[in-house]
């Protein structure tokens, strides 16, 4: 199975603070996505990607920036934090079927 | 209104019972994927079902895309197969390989 790694794995920041969650994948895909995941929500999308240098505006972008330095980085940075923003945030990445990693909790106070 | 609905959203069953996860979606899709999302955990890959059947193990996913609908078969459940089942297809015009997800079935067993 494809491995998708992130970091860190838990995150509590202050509000108004900068954080980024990274996202690493070694399968050489070229199409990675940031999700965040609440209740009652399931799972949404926030921005995703189609190669090294290219990011595009998922369904809730707002509040969040992305950044894809290379083909297996994906970060999904944070500039200043809210405590709405306070969720799972899950990377995946996709040749075809998409694949996750194990996921980071933030928690804004 | 949603475009991808799962049904039911919580189903409770005793070991050994089989289950039967639907989902319905409100476009023409070309893929839809299954995943299990044990609580706290990763999501895990079940299935990717453009169409047709698939089966492996106890789980078969049926896919009829005209229809508009997919749905997961869990035959003679198990304890370890609790979790929550996410079905997420793509819609048309929202790009090359992005997903939107259905908000998921939460499956429990009783022993």
């Amino acid at each position: 199975e494809a491995a998708v790694t992130q970091s860190p794995r838990n995150k509590v920041a202050v509000t108004g603070g900068k954080v980024t969650l990274s996202c690493n994948q070694t399968n050489n895909h070229n199409n990675m996505y940031w999700y965040r995941q609440d209740t009652g929500h399931g799972l949404r999308l926030i921005h995703y990607s189609y190669g090294a240098g290219s990011t595009e505006k998922g369904d809730i972008p707002d509040g969040y920036k992305a950044s894809r330095p290379s083909q297996e980085n994906f970060s999904l940075i944070l500039e200043l934090a809210t405590p709405s923003q306070t969720s799972v945030y899950f990377c995946a990445s996709a040749g075809g079927e998409q694949y996750f990693g194990p996921g980071t909790r933030l928690t804004v106070l | 209104g949603q475009q991808v609905q799962q049904s039911p959203a919580s189903l409770v069953l005793q070991e050994g019972e089989n289950a039967e996860l639907q989902c319905n979606f409100s476009s023409t899709a070309t893929r839809l994927q299954w995943f299990y999302q044990h609580p706290g955990g990763r999501l895990v890959s079940l299935f990717y079902n453009p169409s047709g059947t698939k089966h492996t193990g106890r789980l078969t996913s049926t896919t009829v895309t005209n229809e508009r609908r997919g749905s997961l078969h869990i035959s003679s459940s198990q304890t370890t197969d609790s979790g929550t089942y996410f079905c997420a297809i793509d819609l048309p015009g929202t790009g090359s390989n992005r997903l939107t997800f259905g908000k998921g079935t939460k499956f429990s067993l009783i022993p």
